[in-house]
């Protein structure tokens, strides 16, 4: 099976930039996928192939991917991005998830 | 506007069988796209459970291939998820969601807690 690696935690100051990694063997070749998640909440889709936003999310929200990692990246960080981030890839005709990264704006 | 709306029991007893229902509203499932279901246990994250295009064709996780059906309502306007067996691991919040042809999940339901337990 594949696996997504994200780091546990990630720390951002108010209005810095934050930057998520999701590390995998050769996920430069796979579309990547990234979600949201507010404490309680479904998750919702924030980036997806890569580097596309849906027409909600704010274009703070970037994301790119080459060679074996994928990187989501907040810009001027906000309390409302607090959240778990997870990226998504779909391999071998299952969905695979990273375990999801906390996201602490400090 | 899609939206998903899940409904089922929220307690299972073991070796029993977990059953939810995803009403689809602002699409016709017949229009396309795949629809599935997805898992997170307290406090961990989520699982990929499997989906259902509008053909029938699914794709489910190996890992639960053995206990899971996935199927579309003859309505059209709902699917559904049974997980067989079920254990004290299969404790989750289950969400229902519509997945596209680049198999992103673009809109979820908010989300079932499913207990198991007698």
């Amino acid at each position: 099976s594949y696996d997504l690696t994200q780091p546990l935690s990630v720390s951002v100051a108010l209005g810095q930039t934050a930057r998520i990694t999701c590390g995998g063997k050769n996920i430069g070749g796979k579309d990547v996928h990234w979600y949201q998640q507010k404490a309680g909440q479904a998750p919702v889709l924030v980036i997806h192939m890569d580097s596309n936003r849906p027409s909600n999310i704010p274009d703070r929200f970037s994301g790119s991917n080459s060679a074996n990692t994928a990187t989501l990246t907040i810009s001027r960080a906000q309390a409302g991005d607090e959240a778990d981030y997870y990226c998504q890839v779909w391999d071998s005709r299952t969905a695979v998830f990273g375990a999801g990264t906390k996201l602490t704006v400090l | 506007q899609v939206q998903l709306q899940q409904s089922g029991p929220g307690l299972v007893k073991p070796s029993e069988t977990l059953s939810l229902i995803c009403n689809v509203s602002g699409y016709s499932i017949s229009s396309g796209y795949y629809w599935g279901w997805i898992r997170q246990p307290p406090g961990k994250g989520l699982e990929w459970i499997g989906h259902v295009y509008n053909s029938g064709t699914t794709y489910y996780s190996p890992s639960l291939k053995s206990r899971v059906t996935i199927s579309v309502h003859t309505s059209k306007t709902q699917f559904s998820l049974n997980l067989s067996s079920v254990t004290a691991a299969d404790t989750a919040v289950y969400y229902c969601a519509r997945g596209s042809s680049s198999y992103y999940f673009d809109h979820w339901g908010r989300g079932n807690l499913v207990t198991v337990s007698s």
